[in-house]
């Protein structure tokens, strides 16, 4: 079975503060794919990254940055100096072989709160 | 240029009502999804289809009926409408054939359809 964890439910933290966001998995699968989206508060799923089990090198763009490790089955996404417009629901999520890559499996999101 | 659009974005609409939610997609992918986001904004796949073929029924109610009659249309009708219905749906692409590794590309979303019944 797949399945993602964000046991983070809400963070708040005050413009300019560093925060990471936590995503666990399980997958019995070799090869998988792990994505974060971005839900801010006018609804719509925006995608920021992908990345393959085969790909452990950590990512930046511009202020957001991930951290990949296999050995903790972790995919954790963290925002540099933060600002108010960050403010949305983050999602992990999971594509495997095991369901014929075919299902997404999220977590239950965290909710960030970015205040002035 | 919306690469992924669904109409209409809100509807509310009376329990027993029949109704449906059109999506189009722009971005040449050859699998289209419907998600669903219950009340506490957990998503999950309701229906996946692959050149307007079936692939994935995701022990949905068949009151829901997904139609795809091409590769860039999967529109969802819901009949007979129930209080439980009420959620985001979201339309959503990506290139990929089925059980293949690049089935693990990208799936891009519409903006979801905010369906309310009263």
């Amino acid at each position: 079975a797949q399945k993602v964890t964000q046991a983070q439910t809400e963070i708040s933290v005050v413009e300019k503060e560093d925060v990471t966001l936590d995503c666990v998995y399980e997958t019995r699968d070799t090869t998988y794919y792990l994505f974060w989206y971005k839900q801010p508060p006018s609804g719509e799923l925006v995608f920021l990254i992908r990345r393959n089990s085969f790909d452990e090198q950590n990512e930046i763009s511009g202020r957001y940055s991930w951290n990949f490790q296999k050995s903790t089955s972790s995919f954790n996404f963290t925002i540099t100096a933060s600002q108010v417009v960050d403010s949305a629901v983050y999602f992990c999520a999971l594509r495997g072989r095991n369901t014929g890559f075919q299902k997404l499996v999220f977590g239950t999101g965290t909710r960030l709160l970015v205040s002035p | 240029d919306t690469a992924v659009s669904q109409t209409p974005k809100y509807l509310v609409t009376q329990m027993g009502n029949d109704k449906s939610i059109k999506c189009e997609q722009n971005l040449g992918h050859d699998t289209m999804y419907w998600y669903k986001q219950d009340s506490k904004k957990f998503l999950k796949i309701m229906f996946s289809y692959n050149n307007k073929e079936l692939i994935i029924n995701e022990t949905v109610p068949n009151r829901f009926s997904p139609k795809s009659p091409d590769k860039a249309h999967l529109n969802l009708h819901i009949n007979s409408l129930e209080l439980g219905d009420s959620a985001v749906y979201f339309c959503a692409s990506s290139q990929g054939i089925p059980g293949q590794t690049s089935s693990g590309n990208t799936i891009y979303f519409g903006e979801g359809s905010w369906l309310t019944v009263v």
